[in-house]
């Protein structure tokens, strides 16, 4: 069975500093994508980033980076110069090719950045 | 653009009594639409999805089912709820490499 887990229910970070929020999944599958989503208090779901299993390079979103690990299966983000509007839930998920789209998620981090 | 819709954003109801929570689609056809449940602010657990118009997949076996009579509308019903189907009822739609969300429906069983 395939399974995410993120080991942070809650992280904090001082606003303008950086922070890594950790993400390990496990699948015998080897075509997959990876993503974060971040749920702010309003409690819409909002994609940060997504990363393609095949692709060696990391993804980037501006201030949002990942650190994608295949043969660990580890699918860290990192946030630069936190921002305020950063605080919010984040969850990794990850969906296997052509398995009809299917999203399996970890329990989420809380991260909460400080002014 | 794609927008999704939900509604209603929040329901009361009492145990015993009948659901049905609404998801719509705009801006694309033939979408792959999903239902999720979260509870208590923790990961979302996929309850159905479907490909196409009368096509269900239930993914775990619950008091609730799923119906799409039309290609961007999504239903989620129960005939009689529980006290746990209480959650946050998200819709999402998507294709086989992204998905979006809707607002989602907190529901409250009394």
């Amino acid at each position: 069975a395939q399974t995410v887990t993120q080991s942070q229910p809650e992280m904090s970070v001082q606003e303008a500093e950086t922070v890594t929020l950790s993400c390990t999944y496990d699948t015998s599958e080897n075509n997959y994508y990876l993503f974060w989503y971040k749920q702010p208090p309003s409690r819409q779901m909002i994609l940060v980033i997504r990363q393609e299993a095949y692709k060696q390079q990391n993804a980037t979103e501006n201030r949002f980076s990942v650190n994608f690990q295949k043969a660990a299966k580890s699918f860290s983000l990192k946030i630069s110069d936190s921002q305020l509007g950063d605080t919010a839930m984040y969850f990794c998920a990850f969906m296997i090719y052509n398995q009809g789209g299917k999203l399996i998620f970890g329990q989420g981090t809380e991260l909460s950045v400080k002014p | 653009s794609q927008t999704i819709h939900q509604w209603p954003a929040t329901l009361v109801q009492p145990v015993g009594s009948p659901l049905s929570l609404e998801c719509t689609v705009e801006g694309t056809s033939n979408p792959n639409l999903y239902w999720y449940r979260q509870a208590a602010g923790r990961g979302l657990q996929l309850l159905f999805y479907s490909v196409g118009i009368g096509q269900i997949s239930s993914e775990v076996p619950q008091n609730l089912s799923a119906s799409r009579p039309q290609d961007r509308q999504f239903i989620l019903s129960s005939k009689k709820l529980l006290l746990s189907d209480s959650g946050f009822y998200l819709c999402a739609w998507g294709n086989y490499n992204e998905q979006f969300f809707g607002p989602g429906t907190r529901l409250t069983v009394l």
